[in-house]
């Protein structure tokens, strides 16, 4: 199916294990982003990527790891879990540069929950 | 960065016009003025971006004054599937989306 696609959708993870959230777009998309969104609160940008082997941290990247080898795909490995990063996480991607609009397009989200 | 300023959450009823206005004082030359909507255990999904005077796409209306201190963002006609989270950000439209802001929101509540 086109789009943007995320896995797992749901997940339990216990303190001190890695665990890697993908995400699949099939635009092409030059831009994807990661996102965090805690309680009552906004989201939070926590890497972004502007092409494949390009990537850049957001306001909030320490604890996280992305890579970007194809295109379609930006994986975002916690490397260790702490409580803190129970959240969601939601992947974005965007075209480069395509007219006026400038419109970043979200994946259903990720629940994760460290206990 | 440009920080905006929205009210926390607005009541409404059915049929009735809605008008949220955002403010950003300190925004750029280069930056743009985007809206997007979030339902409960969703994304966010862009309804419209401007940069100066009105923009109108099918879903809402956005109104940004000479001076682009602030926004107004209109859905005319609301229903109940209106009901939603509503961001406004600023920044500029050409950059990795960096500098894109996610604020608290706005929570639309739209009664029957």
């Amino acid at each position: 199916d086109a789009g943007i696609t995320q896995s797992p959708r749901y997940k339990i993870t216990e303190t001190g294990r890695q665990v890697t959230l993908m995400c699949h777009q099939t635009w092409s998309h030059s831009y994807m982003f990661w996102y965090r969104q805690d309680l009552g609160h906004g989201l939070r940008l926590i890497y972004y990527s502007a092409a494949a082997d390009i990537t850049d941290k957001g306001e909030v990247p320490d604890g996280y790891v992305v890579s970007r080898s194809k295109t379609e795909n930006f994986p975002l490995t916690l490397e260790s879990a702490t409580r803190s990063q129970t959240s969601v996480y939601f992947c974005a991607s965007k075209a480069a540069g395509q007219g006026q609009i400038d419109e970043q397009y979200f994946g259903p989200g990720t629940r994760l929950t460290v206990t | 960065l440009a920080k905006t300023t929205q009210p926390i959450s607005m009541d409404s009823y059915e049929g009735q016009e809605v008008n949220i206005t955002c403010s950003h004082n300190n925004i750029a030359t280069n930056d743009y003025i985007t809206w997007y909507q979030q339902f409960p255990s969703q994304g966010p999904r862009f309804i419209i971006q401007g940069y100066k005077t009105k923009v109108t796409n099918e879903v809402a209306s956005l109104f940004i004054p000479a001076d682009r201190k602030s926004s107004t963002l209109s859905l005319p006609r609301v229903s109940l599937s209106d009901t939603a989270v509503y961001y406004c950000l600023v920044g500029p439209s050409r950059e990795y989306g960096n500098k894109l802001v996610f604020g608290a929101g706005t929570i639309l509540r739209v009664k029957s």
